[in-house]
C-alpha cells in the first residue's frame, strides 16, 4: 500500500537540543517527500522537500535526507527554538496524490 | 500572491443543514484539492480539480459531499444534510502542475462543527 508513519508524539524538548523526528513510507514508484509545519491556528506550510534519492531537503536549520534503502525520510534540527513549537507532518507525493503521517506535536520550552 | 484563502473560517451547523465553504487558490495554480483533518490526524484526501475537471474524489466522499471548480478558478465545497460525524477542519490547497515534484499551497482551514 500506500503510506506514511511517523514518530508518535508529542515530543518536548528543552531549548537548544537536538531534535529528530522519523517518518517512513511506503510506496510504489518513486515519491516525492515532503515535511509540512503547521503552527497553532495556521495551515500547514512546506518546510522542506526532496524529489529523488539522497536528496536532502533544509529549511531554517531544518533538515531529512531521502533515504531510498531504508524508505525514510527523518527530520532533524541541530538546535531547537521556543518558535518552532508546532506540529509536524511527512508526506510522500506518487502522481497527484499527497499521503500524509498523522503529525508529530513538538513543545519547545526555554 | 496573496496564499490560498478560505472562508469562513469557522461554521457553526446544527445537524441536517446543508452548508458551504469557498477556496480562492494562488491565481496562477492549476491544481486544487480539498483535504479534511480531525484532531490528532493528518490531512485526508478528499478530492482534486485540474483547472475545472474533477479528476479524483476519494472513497471518503460520500454522496452528501459536492465539490465544484466552475471557472478553473475558486472552489465550493458542499455538505448536505450534516451529520456531528462531519465535524473537522477543512483544508483547500493548490499547486502549479509543472511536475509532480509541485508541492501543495494550503490555506488556515474552515472548521466545522455539526451540534
Amino acid at each position: 500500500g500506500n503510506s506514511v508513519t511517523q514518530m508518535e508524539g508529542p515530543v518536548t524538548l528543552s531549548e537548544e537540543a537536538f531534535l529528530t523526528i522519523n517518518c517512513t513510507y511506503t510506496a510504489t514508484g518513486y515519491p516525492s517527500l515532503f515535511w509540512y509545519v503547521q503552527y497553532p491556528g495556521e495551515g500547514l506550510q512546506l518546510l522542506l522537500k526532496a524529489t529523488k534519492a539522497d536528496d536532502k531537503g533544509s529549511n531554517k536549520g531544518f533538515e531529512a535526507t531521502y533515504r531510498k534503502e531504508t524508505t525514510s525520510f527523518h527530520l532533524e534540527k541541530g538546535s531547537v527554538q521556543v518558535s518552532d513549537s508546532a506540529v509536524y507532518f511527512c508526506a510522500r507525493n506518487t502522481g497527484n496524490q499527497f499521503y500524509f503521517g498523522t503529525g508529530t506535536s513538538l513543545t519547545v520550552i526555554p | 500572491d496573496t496564499g490560498v484563502s478560505q472562508d469562513p473560517r469557522h461554521k457553526i451547523t446544527k445537524r441536517g443543514q446543508n452548508v458551504t465553504f469557498r477556496c480562492d487558490p494562488i491565481s496562477e495554480h492549476n491544481r486544487l484539492y480539498w483535504y479534511r483533518q480531525t484532531l490528532g490526524q493528518g490531512p485526508e484526501f478528499l478530492t482534486y480539480f485540474q483547472n475545472e475537471a474533477q479528476l479524483e474524489k476519494s472513497r471518503l466522499l460520500s454522496d452528501r459531499f459536492s465539490a465544484e471548480r466552475p471557472k478553473g478558478s475558486f472552489s465550493t465545497l458542499e455538505i448536505q444534510r450534516t451529520e456531528q460525524g462531519d465535524s473537522a477542519m477543512y483544508l483547500c490547497a493548490s499547486s502549479l502542475e509543472r511536475n509532480n515534484n509541485s508541492p501543495l499551497h494550503f490555506g488556515n482551514g474552515t472548521r466545522l462543527t455539526v451540534t
